[in-house]
């Protein structure tokens, strides 16, 4: 497997219940993203990851909880979601330090349909 | 502050070129560019770094303007697989402190009819 892989692909799923996306980059990066992408808006940055360590929350409801456990490894754990919530969801990576001067390198991204 | 990009679709004949812009209102430290197909993820075109600089990749090159705090993506002699949503993603802070941060215009539709 190369690039960024994202599990599951679609996700559906009721304002109470608890689950979680995965994201793993096999790039050798060390910085790692999430970011929200609604129609006929922007892509909107979510988390930064850097070695592990959290340097970026972009004002996120505590209803989306981030884990990076280790560099390859992301995941966004979602619970008591609003049907707002549904959008497509982005991890992408990219080489440290994050510096905005890297490329990032997205996956395929999960459909999130909260309903 | 959210980039503004212009225009907001574009439609092509193949053969023909486009132009589109990613203006800010704040001093850029460093612009992106992605394309991403329908269903797909985007994927990285290019990066531009303040100073004025130009890049090209195959027949794709970009521009920067410092003075006017504006990037061009300039396409020509398009293809079909040209086709897609055209991001730009902009950094403002220098020095290392931007952490990744891009804040990604409203994206450029972007069809090639044969």
């Amino acid at each position: 497997e190369t690039g960024v892989t994202q599990t599951p692909r679609h996700l559906v799923m009721g304002m109470t219940n608890k689950k979680s996306l995965k994201c793993e980059q096999h790039l050798g990066h060390n910085a790692m993203y999430w970011y929200k992408q609604s129609a006929k808006k922007p892509l909107e940055l979510m988390f930064v990851y850097n070695f592990k360590e959290q340097t970026e929350n972009n004002s996120v409801p505590s209803r989306f909880s981030p884990e990076c456990p280790n560099s390859s490894h992301l995941f966004l754990h979602l619970h008591t979601l609003q049907p707002e919530d549904s959008a497509l969801y982005l991890c992408a990576s990219s080489q440290d330090p994050p510096r905005a001067l890297y490329e990032q390198y997205f996956g395929p991204g999960t459909r999130l349909t909260v309903t | 502050q959210q980039p503004v990009q212009s225009p907001q679709a574009v439609i092509l004949r193949e053969g023909e070129d486009a132009v589109i812009n990613c203006s800010s209102s704040k001093a850029l430290y460093s612009v992106h560019w992605y394309r991403q197909k329908h269903g797909e993820a985007p994927v990285f075109l290019m990066i531009l770094l303040k100073g004025g600089e130009q890049k090209g990749h195959d027949k794709i090159s970009a521009s920067f303007n410092e003075k006017k705090q504006q990037s061009s993506l300039y396409l020509t002699a398009s293809q079909l697989s040209y086709s897609g949503t055209y991001f730009c993603g902009t950094a403002y802070n220098a020095g290392g402190t931007s952490y990744g941060k891009l804040t990604f215009g409203q994206g450029t539709i972007l069809t090639v009819h044969p």
